[in-house]
C-alpha cells in the first residue's frame, strides 16, 4: 500500500494567512494526488484533483502543487470558513489511500 | 446535480453482517462517466476507501476488507449497496458512499460524498 503523510497535522493560523499543507507519498505517484476539506460533521468535500485542478465551485484562493512523491495545498489568504480538516489522498493505485489529516485551526 | 444518500442500520451486533444502501439522485448509475464507492471513518480518525463499482459489475476492493466485502449494484432502483460481513467493533464508523470519477488520464476522485451514516458494532 501507499503511505500518505502530511503534515503538519496540525496548524494555527489567523484569517488572511497562507497557508501551506504538506502531502508526502511512500513512492512516486505521479499527479494522481487529490485534495479534500472536511468540516465537523460533515462529508468531506473536494478541493483539488490532479494535484492542481480545482474543483468547480471551489475559490481560487486553493491550490495545488507537486510531483512524484511531494505535494502541496496552499490557501492564498484564509477565510473564516477556511478552518477544517485537510485530507489528501492518493489514485495511483489500489488500495487508494489517504493521509491522517491536517487539522487547521484558528490562532 | 448529483446527490448521493446512505440508508441502513445504525447498530449492528458483532458477528454480523453491516449492509447499507447508497440512493443516487441528479442522474444515473448507469451513466458511463461514473464509478461508485464506499468510504469510511471511524469517530476521530481518518478516512478508509472500502471499494468502488461500475454498473456493469464490475468491483475494486481494499484488499485490507476483500475477504468481507461485497458491493453491488441495482441499477433500476438507482441504487448501490455495501455488505460488510463478521463485524467487529473495529468497523464501527462512519460510511460514506461517493461518485468515483475517472479523468482522461487515470486520475480518479471521489465527488460528491453522501452525508455519512454512523454505523456502530455493539451487542
Amino acid at each position: 500500500d501507499i503511505q500518505m503523510t502530511q503534515s503538519p497535522s496540525s496548524l494555527s493560523a489567523s484569517v488572511g494567512d497562507r497557508v501551506t499543507i504538506t502531502c508526502r507519498a511512500s513512492q512516486g505517484i505521479a499527479n494522481y494526488l487529490n485534495w479534500y476539506q472536511q468540516k465537523p460533521g460533515k462529508a468531506p468535500k473536494l478541493l483539488i484533483f490532479a494535484t492542481s485542478s480545482l474543483q468547480s465551485g471551489v475559490p481560487s484562493r486553493f491550490s495545488g502543487s507537486g510531483s512524484g512523491t511531494d505535494f502541496t495545498l496552499t490557501i492564498s489568504s484564509l477565510q473564516p470558513e477556511d478552518f477544517a480538516t485537510y485530507y489528501c489522498q492518493q489514485s495511483y493505485s489500489i488500495p487508494y489511500t489517504f493521509g491522517q489529516g491536517t487539522m487547521l485551526e484558528i490562532k | 446535480q448529483l446527490q448521493l444518500q446512505e440508508s441502513g442500520p445504525g447498530l449492528v451486533k458483532p458477528s454480523e453482517t453491516l449492509s447499507l444502501t447508497c440512493s443516487v439522485s441528479g442522474g444515473f448509475i448507469s451513466s458511463s462517466s461514473y464509478y461508485w464507492g464506499w468510504i469510511r471513518q471511524p469517530p476521530g480518525k481518518g478516512l478508509e476507501w472500502i471499494g468502488t463499482i461500475y454498473y456493469t459489475g464490475s468491483t475494486y476492493y481494499n484488499p485490507s476488507l476483500k475477504s468481507r466485502v461485497i458491493i453491488s449494484v441495482d441499477t433500476s432502483k438507482n441504487q448501490f449497496s455495501l455488505n460488510l460481513s463478521s463485524v467487529t467493533a473495529a468497523d464501527t464508523a462512519v460510511y460514506y458512499c461517493a461518485s468515483h470519477s475517472w479523468g482522461a488520464t487515470s486520475n480518479n476522485w471521489f465527488d460528491p460524498w453522501g452525508q455519512g451514516t454512523l454505523v456502530t458494532v455493539s451487542s
